[in-house]
């Protein structure tokens, strides 16, 4: 069974670009959640969708964005990009309400110059 | 809201001693809890999760842990370390109800030879 698979794995913008990441979950998962990681904030949530519906928001500026397809893959847009959105950003999918466990994919680490 | 503790940003331990690595959690609702191990430059990978039955839980690579409602703890140990399980632990807490993960700040494990 192929894992979460997060696009691309690295990629370097400039300040006030726009970036779209790109996760496709395993298969049968419905629900797809990211995550930020930094250095300084840790693992933080950003948002989970579920059936093309975003279930929850994390506290981030509507600057980040998400959506789903009805093919479950999910992807994620920041617009105006600032030099604190370098991260490593973690996609993560579930077959149930978060109580089997999350499957994380490796991320994809964007780095704002 | 819910929240989660990781005492000790780092824990050195020698090849074959025990691992302990803490965990305390706040959460206002029956949680889920999960332990999720880190290798550089990858995801995350889940060791163990506990959400109902047997308080102690075992995960992979030999590692266990076990749930205390009343001191609110989930303590991931292993009896016998090993080179290979030197990385960064992540405790995680959700509600069965609510489908974001809160994520400690991590332990850094380092295991001397």
């Amino acid at each position: 069974k192929a894992g979460v698979t997060q696009t691309p794995r690295y990629l370097i913008k400039t300040r006030g670009q726009q970036v779209t990441l790109s996760c496709s979950p395993i298969s049968g998962h419905r629900s797809v959640s990211w995550y930020q990681q930094t250095p300084g904030q840790g693992l933080q949530f950003l948002f989970e969708y579920f059936s093309e519906t975003q279930r929850n928001k994390g506290n981030f500026p509507g600057r980040f964005s998400g959506r789903q397809f009805s093919n479950s893959r999910s992807e994620m847009n920041v617009s105006t990009l600032e030099l604190g959105d370098s991260a490593l950003y973690l996609c993560a999918s579930s077959d149930r309400q978060g109580s089997a466990g999350y499957t994380f994919g490796s991320g994809t680490r964007l780095t704002v110059v | 809201a819910q929240s989660v503790t990781q005492l000790g940003s780092h824990v050195s331990v020698s090849e074959g001693a025990l691992v302990l690595l803490r965990c305390n959690y706040s959460s206002s609702v029956p949680p889920y809890l999960f332990w999720y191990v880190q290798y550089p430059n990858q995801g995350l990978q889940l060791l163990l999760k506990y959400t109902t039955g047997a308080t102690l839980v075992k995960g992979i690579n030999g590692f266990e842990a076990e749930f205390k409602k009343s001191e609110t703890s989930f303590h991931l140990t292993k009896p016998s370390a090993h080179m290979s399980d030197a990385a960064e632990y992540f405790c995680a807490v959700s509600g069965s109800s609510n489908y974001k993960l809160t994520f400690g700040k991590g332990t850094l494990l380092t295991v001397n030879p």
